[in-house]
């Protein structure tokens, strides 16, 4: 079974560029749920998507935005990037709504740099 | 919103001692899970309670929810060095999952 796949590893974007971020979840799972790692810190939710809709999302602005698409991978956009976005962004794949009692399993991250 | 909080932040521990962290949550949870994070890499399910007073264990980590579904603990018996890591609890009380802080280990040779 293959695991969550994130692309890229690495970002390195410019402050006010706009960065795009991937995510696959493992095959079966239709959830995909998304989180700032700031370096040394927790996660922050982002997002959550369930069978492509928003369900849910954290306290960021509207800059942070995503989608999920029919094949239940996702995308994290983020626009006019700011020096403080620097952190990973972990996207994690989870088997979907209705089943809340199975854990969720991360990808690598992405680690987006803001030069 | 629900709010998770753990203490402590960080721990230093000479190998061999014991480890505890904490984890409260603002609001009752239908589950609690945990997830251990190691340095340069990503979170990886340890374990989930869902019983009110549930015990759990693996090997030296032993894993409890509390009565009142709010609190829940994970004790490391005679840490080694690859116990290093964050390990962080993360509950859920609706729709959402929410991540604790997390409790970075240190442990010492």
């Amino acid at each position: 079974e293959a695991g969550v796949t994130q692309s890229p590893t690495h970002l390195i974007k410019t402050r006010g560029q706009q960065a795009t971020l991937r995510c696959s979840p493992i095959s079966g799972h239709t959830s995909v749920y998304w989180y700032q790692q700031a370096l040394g810190l927790g996660l922050q939710f982002l997002l959550w998507y369930d069978e492509g809709e928003e369900r849910n999302r954290g306290n960021f602005p509207p800059r942070f935005s995503g989608r999920q698409f029919p094949n239940y991978s996702s995308e994290l956009n983020v626009n006019a990037l700011e020096l403080e976005d620097s952190a990973l962004y972990l996207c994690a794949s989870h088997p979907g709504h209705g089943k809340s009692n199975q854990p969720q399993h991360f990808g690598d991250g992405t680690r987006l740099s803001i030069l | 919103g629900q709010q998770v909080m753990q203490i402590p932040q960080y721990q230093h521990v000479q190998e061999g001692e014991d480890f505890t962290t904490y984890c409260n949550s603002s609001t009752t949870l239908s589950n609690i899970q945990w997830y251990k994070q190691r340095p340069g890499g990503h979170p990886v399910f340890l374990i989930q309670l869902v019983k009110s007073g549930e015990v759990k264990k693996q090997k030296r980590l032993t894993f409890q929810f509390g009565e009142a579904k709010k609190n829940s603990s994970l004790h490391i018996t005679a840490t080694q060095t690859t116990d290093v890591g964050t390990y962080f609890c993360a509950g859920r009380g609706g729709q959402n999952f929410v991540f604790g802080p997390g409790t970075r280990l240190s442990v010492l040779p």
